[in-house]
């Protein structure tokens, strides 16, 4: 089985920009989590979403978005990039969606903003 | 509110000792999960235990153990006789029954010298 794929793997972008980062979850797993590693701040929650809807967020700006079709494919997107939004990016997929569900991650998209 | 704290950032032994990683949370749940995962640099995060919130028995899978108290609320997890694979980031994380919303503590870099 396939396990959690992120594309792309590193972005460069510039202050101002907009990234749209991808995120294709096991199959059959119907729950996509982000999270932000930064060194600073370790790993903060972004949001989940679960057949399409989003569940749960974070406390991130509005900034930050993200969206699931209804293959449960996710992307994010982060518009008007800042130089703090360098980050790892990770996604993560569970089977059920509830707590005792173990999140699978993906290796991460390492955005660098400058 | 849910924190889990890993007081150990960094920790440095020599192959073949032991090393135990301490991981305290706080929540006002009753029901909840505790979760390590392990980050090698490649930087996937790799699950590698569950314990619910009413199952306190310790845990053992080859060299690695869990313990497991609710009165100190403390999930620690041990390596026996460690090994230079075993070099990476740990984290502990306390998810809620009903979603996936994981909040992870700020980890222990786990180095093992040959």
């Amino acid at each position: 089985k396939a396990g959690v794929t992120q594309t792309p793997r590193y972005l460069i972008k510039t202050r101002g920009q907009q990234v749209t980062l991808s995120c294709s979850p096991i199959s059959g797993h119907r729950s996509v989590s982000w999270y932000q590693q930064t060194p600073g701040q370790g790993l903060q929650f972004l949001f989940e979403y679960f057949s399409e809807t989003q569940r749960n967020k974070g406390n991130f700006p509005g900034r930050f978005s993200g969206r699931q079709f209804s293959n449960s494919r996710s992307e994010m997107n982060v518009s008007t990039l800042e130089l703090g939004d360098s980050a790892l990016y990770l996604c993560a997929s569970s089977l059920k969606g509830t707590g005792d569900s173990p999140l699978h991650f993906g290796n991460g998209t390492r955005l660098t903003v400058t | 509110a849910q924190k889990v704290t890993q007081a150990q950032t960094e920790i440095s032994v020599v192959e073949k000792e032991d090393v135990t990683l301490d991981c305290v949370y706080e929540t006002r749940d009753t029901t909840y999960y505790l979760f390590w995962y392990k980050q090698p640099p490649s930087g996937e995060l790799v699950f590698l235990i569950r314990r619910n919130s009413f199952d306190e028995q310790n845990e053992i899978s080859g060299r690695y153990s869990w313990n497991f108290q609710k009165s100190t609320s403390s999930f620690n997890f041990t390596i026996t006789a460690s090994q230079v694979v075993d070099s990476a980031v740990y984290f502990c994380a306390l998810s809620r029954s009903y979603n996936n919303d994981m909040r992870f503590g700020a980890g222990t870099r786990l180095t093992v010298k040959p």
